[in-house]
This record gives structure tokens, C-alpha cells and sequence, in this order.
């Protein structure tokens, strides 16, 4: 089963706003990753947030990650038609996981010009 | 971008033909990773590999071996194509594992099995 599960799964917005995407996982994390892709491309990495962490910002990106609800979101400030793709969040329980991420559906993001 | 080249891009063959993807890594990180991708859905964990000839099962693992003779390289061997495997099929590689390490993603091949 997934651990992770992105909602909304799909969002359509216009350039300029701001786009927010949430994920709730299931069990203990050591941290959460958020990745985008590209229509046809592999994922790409965007920023990690560790467990003890409670915001990351990077660039237009802010993350957010709240254990106590197991949950996390992903805002995009300003969005660009350049944002438009899918995002990915996975949960990675760390230690003697091999590095292995478990990630969820996605939220496909659509920014209209 | 990381040097990740799959092979091939693209694959059509016919049920219960063996099929094999390649994987080259030029970073010589340790841990390598093959998923798949299936419309609308994110990505399942096939197999895995910590190091040469160390390889694990993932999520999703029936119907597929795994081979790692080299560092650099990883090879996901379909023995007999059923149309179920009909993908998109990713390898990702990263340098370490426990500590948090992000994985970096081929451009994927995608596979029709008819």
C-alpha cells in the first residue's frame, strides 16, 4: 500500500498564484522528499525535509512537514507555466531501508498562462 | 542532471518474449533502483541493489529478476513479457542510504508488451 497520498490530485490554476499540494502518510518517517516530473521525463528532486524539521524554503518552494499529523504540503509561490507537472512526495523510514522511498499518486499541476 | 542513461527509450514486443533494460550510472553511487510507473500512479519499487551483486526484492518483484555486475551498471530482466508489465519503467541511483539521500531518476523506458 502507498505511504504516501498527495491531494488534491489535480490542480489548475492561473500564472501568478500560488499553488498548494498536500501529503499524508501512514507510519513514523525519518524525512519526506518532494519531487516533480515532467510530462514523459523521470522525476527530479526538489527539496528534503527531515523529521525534526518543521519548514524548508527553497527558492519559490516552502515545505512543510507536521509528524504529529503526518502530513506535509508543498506551496509554489508565483507560479510560472514552467511549473506545470506532476509532484511527488515520498517517505523514506531511513536506517536499514536501503534508502528505499515509498511515493505516493501525485498532484498533476496545471498552470495556465 | 545526474548521468543516467537508460536503453532502450522505447520497447514493443509480444507476450512471453524475455525482455531486458539497462541502466548506466557514470556517478558510481552505491545504490541503484528500478520502479515502475503505471498511468495516474506514482512509482512502485522493483528491485533494488546496495551494491555489485547485492540486489533485494521491492514491491513489486514477481515476474522480474534483477542483475548488478558492475557498479555502474543495472539490469531488470522481464523472463516471460505478460501484458500486466505493459510500463513505464525507471532507474534511480543514489550515493548512500540511512541518512537522507535523494534519488536521482533516469528519463525511463517505456515498454508495451502486446
Amino acid at each position: 500500500s502507498q505511504q504516501g497520498e498527495e491531494d488534491p490530485q489535480a490542480l489548475s490554476i492561473q500564472e501568478g498564484e500560488n499553488a498548494t499540494m498536500n501529503c499524508s502518510y501512514k507510519t513514523s518517517i525519518n524525512n519526506l522528499q518532494w519531487y516533480r516530473q515532467n510530462s514523459g521525463r523521470g522525476l527530479v528532486h526538489l527539496i528534503l525535509i527531515r523529521s525534526n524539521e518543521r519548514e524548508k524554503h527553497s527558492g519559490r518552494l516552502r515545505v512543510t512537514l507536521d509528524t504529529s499529523k503526518k502530513s506535509s504540503s508543498l506551496l509554489i509561490t508565483a507560479s510560472r507555466a514552467a511549473d506545470t507537472a506532476s509532484y511527488f512526495c515520498a517517505t523514506d523510514a531511513g536506517r536499514g531501508n536501503a534508502g528505499k522511498s515509498t511515493f505516493g499518486d501525485g498532484t498533476t499541476l496545471t498552470v495556465k498562462p | 542532471d545526474a548521468g543516467i542513461t537508460q536503453s532502450p527509450r522505447h520497447k514493443v514486443t509480444e507476450t512471453g518474449t524475455p525482455v531486458t533494460l539497462r541502466c548506466h550510472q557514470t556517478e558510481n553511487h552505491r545504490y541503484m533502483y528500478w520502479y515502475r510507473q503505471d498511468p495516474g500512479h506514482g512509482l512502485r519499487l522493483i528491485h533494488y541493489s546496495y551494491g555489485v551483486k547485492d540486489t533485494d526484492k521491492g514491491e513489486v518483484s514477481d515476474g522480474y529478476s534483477v542483475s548488478r555486475s558492475k557498479t555502474e551498471d543495472f539490469l531488470l530482466t522481464l523472463e516471460s513479457a505478460t501484458s500486466s508489465q505493459t510500463s513505464v519503467y525507471f532507474c534511480a541511483i543514489s550515493r548512500e542510504s540511512g541518512a537522507a539521500q535523494p534519488q536521482h531518476f533516469g528519463d525511463g523506458t517505456r515498454l508495451s508488451i502486446l
